[in-house]
């Protein structure tokens, strides 16, 4: 079965360090993967996507991600993080083959230490 | 631009009581709709999606239905609430212009934070 799966629950960094969230998917083709924002108290909001092409992956506020098929995995990074990247963050898979779903990972909540 | 509604914003209800959630887009028609699950710090639970006027196809029901009166409105709702409906319920929408399914980028709505007592 098709799954997505965010290994690291809790992230804690310093403003201004490097950022890196992992994802991990299952799925027998290659998805369409997609990394959301989500503030307290809040809907998500689209960082980025990825379709297909390049593996690398711009989106906003400075975040990119990286697609490889031989990992199976979306690692979402940022250079140098601000304490207003203080969120919850969720990488969903939707399957390429007609399907309706968007299948979530469990999220990572990172901290931003100032 | 399109824009995305969801009332109430929160509610505080009992458990047995009915609810009803409402969901409306504006600015595209014939998008696809859908309705989400979030339990308190956990992920998000697909329960329904609806790609035309009067039709609704079940993903994960809980004890919950849904409903799409017009093109651009949704409405989750049940007769009967438990404890376990408590959490933040979001809809989300996308083009529908993919043809056979629904991959498109999901856009989400500001979400109703429900607590059953």
């Amino acid at each position: 079965a098709q799954s997505v799966t965010q290994p690291d629950a809790r992230v804690t960094v310093s403003e201004g360090a490097s950022l890196q969230l992992r994802c991990k998917y299952s799925y027998s083709a290659t998805p369409y993967l997609f990394w959301y924002v989500q503030y307290p108290r809040q809907g998500l909001q689209l960082l980025l996507k990825y379709y297909s092409g390049d593996p690398v992956v711009q989106g906003v506020n400075s975040f990119e991600a990286e697609f490889s098929k031989s990992n199976s995995s979306f690692h979402l990074q940022k250079a140098s993080v601000h304490w207003s990247d203080s969120a919850v963050y969720f990488c969903a898979l939707s399957m390429t083959s007609g399907s309706w779903q968007l299948i979530f990972g469990s999220g990572t909540q990172l901290t931003v230490m100032p | 631009a399109q824009t995305i509604h969801q009332w109430p914003v929160a509610e505080i209800k009992a458990v047995g009581s009915p609810l009803s959630l409402g969901c409306t887009i504006k600015g595209k028609s014939s998008p696809n709709l859908y309705w989400y699950w979030q339990a308190t710090g956990g992920t998000l639970q697909q329960l329904f999606y609806s790609i035309t006027v009067g039709q609704v196809e079940s993903v994960v029901q809980l004890n919950l239905s849904a409903s799409r009166p017009k093109d651009d409105q949704f409405i989750l709702s049940t007769e009967k609430l438990l404890l376990s409906h408590s959490g933040f319920y979001l809809c989300a929408w996308n083009p529908g212009d993919w043809g056979a399914g629904g991959q498109d980028t999901q856009y989400f709505g500001p979400g109703t934070r429900l607590l059953v007592l």
